[in-house]
């Protein structure tokens, strides 16, 4: 299985802040890699995939980029909307697997 | 706007076996584009992908949960199923149901519809 860790596990930072999250992956990847968004209580919510394609309808202040085993997701400028847990996924492997999340709380 | 809503029942009880069915609307189930996946999520976060079926009825079951598992379609509903056997409390978890897209080298790819997610509890 191809193992996914991000970091940090959790993030506290204020609204407007810049904030950097990363997964690793335990062997290349490509850019086959998803980022999801999650509020308690609800689904994930597609974001990024193919490590840097906004989905349609993401804010723009969403970026991701990376290839191979280091992955980052970026947003620009917090707003008090995207408080909530980030997860990484990849696809290159037929066993999809996920990273075990990043909380970003507010400060 | 594709949706998709899972049922099934809330409680089973050890080494039964847990039954759920996902309704997509908004969308057919029918389309070559797209597979149709099972994921769980425990109650320390952790997402864990089960497995996918394609409207033909071809499948791709995690390793770790094969022997377990069964997955059907129904494309005259619009729905798709999920069988897991012989559960134990570890088996206890969010479902969702989520429709798979192809990343570019299908049918690998990444999740771009999900359901509300059931709460499935496994206890005597």
């Amino acid at each position: 299985d191809i193992q996914m860790t991000q970091s940090p596990s959790t993030l506290s930072a204020s609204v407007g802040d810049r904030v950097t999250i990363t997964c690793r992956a335990s062997q290349s990847i490509g850019n086959w890699l998803a980022w999801y968004q999650q509020k308690p209580g609800k689904a994930p919510k597609l974001l990024i995939y193919k490590a840097s394609t906004l989905e349609s309808g993401v804010p723009l202040r969403f970026s991701g980029s990376g290839f191979g085993t280091e992955f980052t997701l970026t947003i620009s400028s917090l707003q008090p909307d995207d408080f909530a847990n980030y997860y990484c996924q990849q696809y290159n492997s037929y066993l999809y697997t996920f990273g075990q999340g990043t909380k970003l709380e507010i400060k | 706007q594709v949706q998709l809503q899972e049922s099934g029942p809330g409680l089973v009880k050890p080494s039964q076996t847990l039954s759920l069915t996902c309704t997509v609307s908004g969308g057919s189930i029918y389309s070559g584009n797209y597979y149709w996946s099972w994921i769980r999520q425990h109650p320390e976060n952790g997402l864990e992908w089960i497995g996918y079926i394609y409207y033909t009825g071809n499948t791709y079951y995690n390793p770790s949960l094969k022997s377990r598992v069964a997955m059907s379609v129904d494309t005259s509903k619009n729905q798709f199923s999920l069988k897991l056997s012989s559960v134990t409390a570890a088996d206890t978890a969010v479902y969702y149901c989520a429709r798979q897209i192809c990343g570019g080298d299908c049918p690998r790819g990444f999740f771009d519809y999900w359901g509300q997610g059931t709460l499935i509890t496994v206890s005597s």
